[in-house]
C-alpha cells in the first residue's frame, strides 16, 4: 500500500523553463511534507518542506504547493538549471507516529 | 562536523549469511530510520526508532532486525531470511516533529 505516490517516473525540461514535479498522498494523518533531491549512490538531501497548515512555501527557485483537499503537492523549480538534474523524492510524515514515507521518485533532466 | 555515517559504502556477502549495517549519528536526534532503495521503487521504510530501546516495523521489516541501545546508533541486521537482500540501504534521523530528515551516504549490499 503506497501512501505517497509520484506517478511520473521522469520529466525533461529545457534550461530556464519551469519544472513541476507532482506528488499525491492517501493518508490523512500526514501533516508535514518534504521534497528531497538525490544523486546515484548518495543519500537524499533536503530541499524544502511545508506544514499542513500552509498551502505554499517558497525558498529561492523552489516553491512547494499543498492542496490538502486533493491530497496533492507539487514542487516548482523556476528557472530550471542543468544542475537540478537528479531524482526528486516527495515525502510525508505521519503526525501520529512520526514515521516518514517516500514516493518512488521522479527523475528530472534539465537540458541546456 | 555533525552528521550521519554509514559504513561500509560497499558490502559483499555470501547467500545465507547474516550481515549488520552500521549507522551512527552525532546530531543528538531521537528518531532514526532505515530505508531500502531498489531501482524504480523509491525508498521503502524497513524499521524506525523514536527513542532508545524502542523501535517499530516499517513496510518491509521481514528478514531484518534492528537494535537501539544507544541514541547515536541504530544498526540494521539483514538476516538470511531476507529473500532479496541486494539493495542500497539508507539510514536517516530527525530531531522530531516537523523537522527534516537527514540521511547518511548509504551502503550498497550485494549478496552473491
Amino acid at each position: 500500500d503506497q501512501q505517497v505516490k509520484q506517478n511520473s517516473p521522469s520529466l525533461s525540461v529545457q534550461e530556464g523553463r519551469i519544472s513541476i514535479l507532482n506528488c499525491d498522498y492517501t493518508n490523512s494523518m500526514f501533516d508535514y511534507f518534504l521534497w528531497y533531491k538525490k544523486y546515484p549512490a548518495e543519500g537524499p538531501t533536503f530541499l524544502i518542506s511545508i506544514s499542513s497548515i500552509k498551502d505554499k512555501n517558497e525558498d529561492g527557485r523552489f516553491t512547494v504547493f499543498l492542496n490538502k483537499s486533493a491530497k496533492h503537492l507539487s514542487l516548482h523549480i523556476v528557472p530550471s538549471q542543468p544542475g537540478d538534474s537528479a531524482v526528486y523524492f516527495c515525502a510525508a510524515r505521519n503526525y501520529n507516529n512520526n514515521d516518514m514515507r517516500f514516493g518512488a521518485g521522479t527523475r528530472l533532466t534539465v537540458k541546456p | 562536523d555533525g552528521g550521519i555515517t554509514q559504513s561500509p559504502k560497499y558490502l559483499f556477502r555470501k547467500e545465507g549469511q547474516n550481515v549488520t549495517l552500521s549507522c551512527e549519528q552525532n546530531l543528538n536526534h531521537d528518531a532514526m530510520y532505515w530505508y531500502r532503495q531498489d531501482p524504480g521503487q523509491g525508498l521503502r521504510l524497513i524499521y524506525y526508532s523514536q527513542i532508545v530501546n524502542d523501535f517499530q516495523k516499517g513496510d518491509i521489516a521481514e528478514g531484518y532486525s534492528v537494535s537501539r541501545e544507544k541514541k547515536e546508533s541504530f544498526p540494521l541486521t539483514v538476516t538470511s531470511a531476507q529473500k532479496n537482500p541486494t539493495a542500497f540501504y539508507l539510514c536517516a534521523s530527525n530531531a522530531g516533529w516537523q523537522s527534516e530528515q537527514f540521511f547518511g551516504p548509504g551502503t550498497r549490499l550485494t549478496v552473491l
